[in-house]
């Protein structure tokens, strides 16, 4: 089974910062990743996601990801933080598992934003 | 288009009673989740099923958690009796799993405390 590791359960970055959050995972196979916003009392609702078509992915609310086999990594990043991108982050990887597909997710990061 | 929709939203009982979650996912949709999110940690998968048959149900507490399908569409899952350690956030998500980079839609959730 593969797995996901997301570096800091807690970032803090003031209004207008760089956002960076780590994600690693683990896969023998070439992975189909994702990134995952949950709000507080919420679902949780896609960001974005990689699929081999290109290293660099946009996605919503200005947020983008790249994916570095090498570092078997997939971090994510917004070069401007809003106090609205206070959530909780989850990457999450998505595995053929007993004749279906599977998510596997990390443990989350918190983003808060400060003024 | 409709998203998911779960009920209720929280739920609070006592050890030992029984309680039940509804979902009904995204029409159309042949693949329904249902992942438990204990606090400060990513959801974990407890069942999923494909039309109304389950293709993994290997996280499954089976002694006291039971989920159906019947129809292939809408779902309930059932907790007899309850444990302190099952409150959390239960989570259901759907998908067309047309592949391993489909995304899962994830409803609001349903959370539940245990006194």
């Amino acid at each position: 089974a593969q797995s996901v590791t997301q570096l800091g359960s807690h970032v803090s970055v003031s209004e207008g910062a760089l956002v960076l959050l780590r994600c690693n995972y683990s896969s023998s196979v070439p992975p189909y990743l994702f990134w995952y916003v949950q709000y507080p009392n919420q679902g949780l609702q896609l960001l974005l996601k990689y699929t081999s078509a290109a290293t660099l992915v946009k996605g919503i609310n200005g947020f983008e990801a790249e994916f570095k086999k090498s570092e078997t990594s997939f971090h994510l990043t917004k070069p401007s933080a809003h106090m609205s991108d206070a959530a909780e982050y989850f990457c999450a990887v998505s595995e053929q598992w007993n004749y279906g597909q599977n998510f596997v997710f990390g443990p989350g990061t918190r983003l808060s934003v400060l003024p | 288009e409709a998203g998911v929709a779960q009920s209720p939203r929280y739920k609070i009982i006592e050890k030992r009673q029984s309680v039940a979650f509804w979902c009904n996912p995204i029409s159309g949709h042949a693949t329904l989740y249902w992942y438990q999110q204990i606090l400060g940690q990513g959801p974990k998968l407890l069942i999923q099923f494909q039309n109304n048959g389950v293709v993994d149900d290997s996280q499954l507490p089976k002694d006291r958690f039971s989920a159906e399908r019947l129809k292939g569409v809408d779902s309930t899952l059932k907790i007899q009796p309850a444990k302190l350690e099952d409150s959390a956030v239960y989570l259901c998500a759907s998908s067309t799993s047309e592949g391993l980079d489909t995304e899962a839609f994830f409803g609001q959730g349903t959370r539940l405390t245990v006194v």
